[in-house]
């Protein structure tokens, strides 16, 4: 059972404009929330987090968005570059250090 | 500060065999946590130890077990080996004293069994 989903399995967007990554959750216990960027071949870099006790928080480009009625939270990147072209993971977790993960979505910046 | 390292980064192995990962976490942190990654499975949480003691286990069969030392160093051990378990397996090391830390990855395993 996925308890963390992310339904957009690529997604391509030109350099420059905004890049809008979606996740949606189905565990309302979960309080924690982190995105994760990911190379081939190399394990996935932490890019920004998000309590639930916020619906925003931003780190440069990157800004993170919660929704707890709709259990859903979203990465905006703007504006994007082509060194953001990879996959990108949502996760969330309810207990120390355990978290769920969703499918990734893979993103390509077109110069 | 040094990142996460995993040993070996690749391993081949053969059906019925059992494997032992290494993960050394960054300096200070005391939570050491594992996954496995298959493709279009995303990452699936398999335990998660701090100070020595397992605090959290996912859905893993017993075939998977994991151990951490006094310097926060962490194995993880695969018996009886199946094709399935070829993956990715990926440590990520916290603070771990809330549970509000981030996770740090270090590169991954890449287990083949054959």
């Amino acid at each position: 059972d996925q308890q963390v989903k992310q339904n957009s399995p690529s997604l391509s967007v030109q350099e420059g404009r905004i890049s809008i990554l979606n996740c949606d959750y189905t565990n309302s216990m979960f309080d924690y929330f982190l995105w994760y960027k990911k190379y081939p071949a190399e394990g996935p870099t932490f890019l920004i987090s998000i309590s639930s006790i916020k619906d925003k928080n931003e780190d440069g480009r990157f800004t993170v968005f919660l929704n707890k009625s709709a259990k859903h939270l979203s990465l905006h990147i703007v504006p994007s570059q082509p060194g953001d072209s990879a996959v990108y993971f949502c996760a969330a977790s309810g207990d120390f250090n355990k978290f769920y993960f969703g499918s990734g979505t893979k993103l390509n910046v077109k110069p | 500060k040094a990142g996460v390292t995993q040993t070996p980064r690749y391993l081949i192995k053969t059906r019925g065999q059992q494997v032992t990962l290494s993960c050394s976490p960054i300096s200070g942190h005391r939570s050491v946590s594992w996954y496995q990654q298959t493709p279009g499975q995303g990452l699936q949480f398999l335990f998660e130890y701090f100070s020595e003691t397992q605090r959290n286990k996912g859905n893993f069969p017993g075939r998977f077990s994991g151990r951490q030392f006094s310097n926060s160093r962490s194995e993880m051990n695969v018996s009886t080996l199946e094709l399935g378990d070829s993956a990715l397996y990926l440590c990520a090391s916290s603070l771990g004293e809330t549970s509000y830390n981030e996770q740090f990855f270090g590169p991954g395993t890449r287990l083949t069994v054959l």
